[in-house]
């Protein structure tokens, strides 16, 4: 069965400090690895995708993620962050690489960005 | 191209009242699917359509829960006799069909119960 753990359920950053948002995953087969963002009272929106081209996928709004197959670990990083980024962050898998009917999340981690 | 769309946004009842909520999903898009989100939780799955068929139910799914997709376009939930633990966020998604698929899932802003 597939799972996704995330690290740390809060992180609070400085203004244009460094975000690092960890997720370790665990499957059987391949992984597609998704990270979402939700923002208050809002629905969740994709960030990026990870579906078995390039290790290192480039999402929106400067946030990118890299797959570690060694690591099990898909963790999202943006190099400044910026006050808007304060939301809720969730890593997921797909539950079946070639047919994901449904993903597995992680619990999320809310992220605080301090000016 | 307008988006998935849920209604109601928010929904306060009381305990053993019935509600239903809808989802509109993307106009193109033949999968649907319902999670239910709790405070602090991540989104847990609860049944997925694929056109008007109801392919796979979540356990969570008790007998008071229906969904229904009848013409494959909006889909309904219904929870019959509301308990206060029932309280959450129902969120719908829709996904492209096979060839414009990207493994995308579109959400919708949800539909928020209270149960008092």
């Amino acid at each position: 069965a597939q799972s996704v753990t995330q690290l740390g359920s809060h992180v609070s950053v400085s203004e244009g400090a460094l975000v690092l948002l960890r997720c370790n995953y665990s499957s059987s087969v391949p992984p597609y690895l998704f990270w979402y963002v939700q923002y208050p009272n809002q629905g969740l929106q994709l960030l990026l995708k990870y579906t078995s081209a390039a290790t290192l996928v480039k999402g929106i709004n400067g946030f990118e993620a890299e797959f570690k197959k060694s690591e099990t670990s898909f963790h999202l990083t943006k190099p400044s962050a910026h006050m808007s980024d304060a939301a809720e962050y969730f890593c997921a898998v797909s539950d079946n690489a070639g047919n994901n009917r449904k993903l597995i999340w992680g619990l999320g981690t809310s992220l605080a960005v301090n000016p | 191209d307008t988006g998935v769309s849920q209604n109601p946004r928010h929904k306060i009842t009381k305990r053993g009242q019935n509600v239903t909520f809808r989802c509109d999903p993307i106009s193109e898009h033949n999968r649907l699917y319902w999670y239910r989100q709790t405070l602090g939780q991540g989104p847990e799955f609860l049944t997925y359509f694929q056109n008007e068929a109801q392919l796979e139910k979540s356990r969570l799914l008790s007998d008071r829960f229906s969904a229904e997709r009848p013409k494959g376009s909006f889909s309904t939930l219904e929870i019959q006799r509301t308990e206060q633990g029932d309280s959450a966020m129902y969120l719908c998604a829709s996904r492209a069909p096979r060839g414009r698929d990207t493994g995308e899932l579109f959400f919708g802003e949800g539909s928020r119960l209270t149960v008092l």
